[in-house]
């Protein structure tokens, strides 16, 4: 399975942009990009996902290289609430495969 | 509210107990998986299930069972639980097709064995 590599740990300070690298430079042509998040005491929670293409929805963005060995997470205005372990992850076309979490970006948000 | 709910969310139980964690959904998912959580380690699958009746192995299977008998339910069994098994346990659901939305967690069950 292709994997992902994420920097361990970011600081962010609170209502400014943050953008959270991933590099996935073993990506088949085939495989969807799904970022999660986990904040403290909780379960993990699905942010965004997307194949090609940027894609933007009510929590992030998403832009992906043109050659998909990259991408790159965008909150555009980080809050507190974002404090949190962040998981770039690959999977099949069905997005159901077995999902492997890695480390992750633990975000730290600076009041 | 759709959501996955977990039961229960925090157990302590002593080795060989043979204990059920339940997980139920709401959202009428086809795809139902366990995850446990371990420092160092991340997440990392135990079983999973694509639908009813449909299960297999994840990476971690040993020293766990599942059913999958409705579509809305996927508990999970520890037969005889051991220490190595203390750790934190996550339900997900996820609806058929690779344009939808990713998995749904659940809120966890933090399991001790003792």
């Amino acid at each position: 399975d292709a994997k992902t590599t994420q920097p361990n740990s970011m600081e962010s300070n609170e209502e400014e942009p943050v953008h959270l690298p991933c590099n996935h430079s073993t990506i088949s042509g085939t495989d969807y990009i799904h970022w999660y998040r986990q904040l403290p005491s909780q379960g993990p929670e699905y942010v965004i996902h997307g194949l090609t293409s940027n894609v933007n929805n009510r929590m992030a963005s998403l832009a992906i290289a043109e050659d998909r060995k990259s991408s790159t997470l965008i909150l555009h205005r980080a809050t507190l609430r974002d404090a949190a372990v962040y998981y770039c992850i690959l999977t099949d076309q069905t997005g159901a495969n077995n999902l492997f979490f890695g480390t992750g970006t633990r975000l730290t948000v600076i009041p | 509210e759709a959501q996955v709910t977990q039961n229960p969310r925090y157990l302590i139980t002593v080795t060989g107990k043979k204990l059920t964690v339940t997980c139920s959904q709401n959202m009428n998912h086809e795809y139902m998986s366990w995850y446990r959580q371990d420092p160092g380690l991340g997440l990392r699958q135990i079983y999973y299930s694509m639908n009813v009746e449909v299960t297999d192995k994840g990476d971690v299977p040993e020293g766990y069972k599942v059913s999958r008998k409705e579509k809305r339910n996927f508990p999970l069994i520890l037969e005889s639980p051991s220490p190595n098994q203390t750790s934190l346990y996550f339900c997900a659901s996820k609806v058929r097709g690779a344009t939808n939305y990713g998995y749904t967690f659940g809120s966890g069950t933090r399991l001790t064995v003792v």
